[in-house]
């Protein structure tokens, strides 16, 4: 069976400081990688989707950037961290199988910038 | 662009009580809907789907039955247990070329002994 895995599972930061968030997946190939933030009060906002290795779309400019350096794995960073970065890093991954949409999330990341 | 609107929370039920959390959509062609369920502290799950009009998805008691003529996907449960007390999320993805899914903003459910 497939599992997908985050860590750290919680961070504090302060301003300024760089990130890295990683994910994996298990038990797949080939499958399409997300990054979602869930900031407190709003719903989920995707940030980057990867289709394959070095194939990375950003859905929202912001000082965040994604790599796939792996076929499954997927890495977000940043250089220098805002507050508004604050929230709940979700990675999640789908089959690239045409029709089917859902989509398997990890346990997440939650990130506070202080 | 497509859109989700669920009912606003927070959603506050005794034991064994029946639930309704409304959902409607607006998409270009012909999404797949889901509904996903959070627990606190952690991630998503994929708690149901379905892929075509009148499907109806069920899981652990929970169903949704697709409604095209009303846009809607509401998340029903005959008697809820206090296990069920999570935050619920109904989400919709277009066909090919759509990579993204749209969620709602998730409505929180709170079940009491």
């Amino acid at each position: 069976s497939q599992t997908i895995h985050q860590w750290p599972a919680t961070l504090v930061q302060p301003v300024g400081s760089p990130l890295s968030l990683e994910c994996t997946v298990e038990g797949t190939s080939n499958p399409n990688l997300y990054w979602y933030r869930q900031a407190a009060g709003r719903g989920l906002q995707l940030l980057f989707y990867s289709v394959g290795i070095g194939q990375i779309s950003s859905e929202v400019p912001q000082n965040l950037s994604a790599s796939r350096p792996q076929d499954r794995q997927f890495i977000l960073s940043s250089k220098k961290l805002l507050l508004s970065d604050s929230g709940f890093y979700l990675c999640a991954w789908s089959t690239g199988l045409a029709g089917n949409y859902e989509q398997y999330f990890g346990p997440g990341t939650r990130l506070t910038v202080t | 662009g497509d859109s989700v609107t669920q009912m606003e929370g927070p959603v506050t039920l005794s034991e064994e009580a029946f639930l309704t959390i409304n959902c409607t959509y607006t998409a270009t062609g012909y999404p797949s809907l889901f509904w996903y369920v959070q627990y606190p502290g952690e991630g998503l799950q994929l708690l149901l789907k379905a892929t075509k009009a009148d499907d109806k998805g069920s899981n652990k008691g929970f169903e949704a039955t697709y409604r095209k003529e009303t846009t809607s996907f509401h998340l029903e449960k005959g008697s809820v247990q206090v296990s069920d007390s999570a935050v619920y999320f109904c989400a919709l993805r277009t066909g090919a070329g759509s990579y993204q899914l749209t969620f709602g903003k998730g409505t929180k459910l709170s079940v009491i002994p």
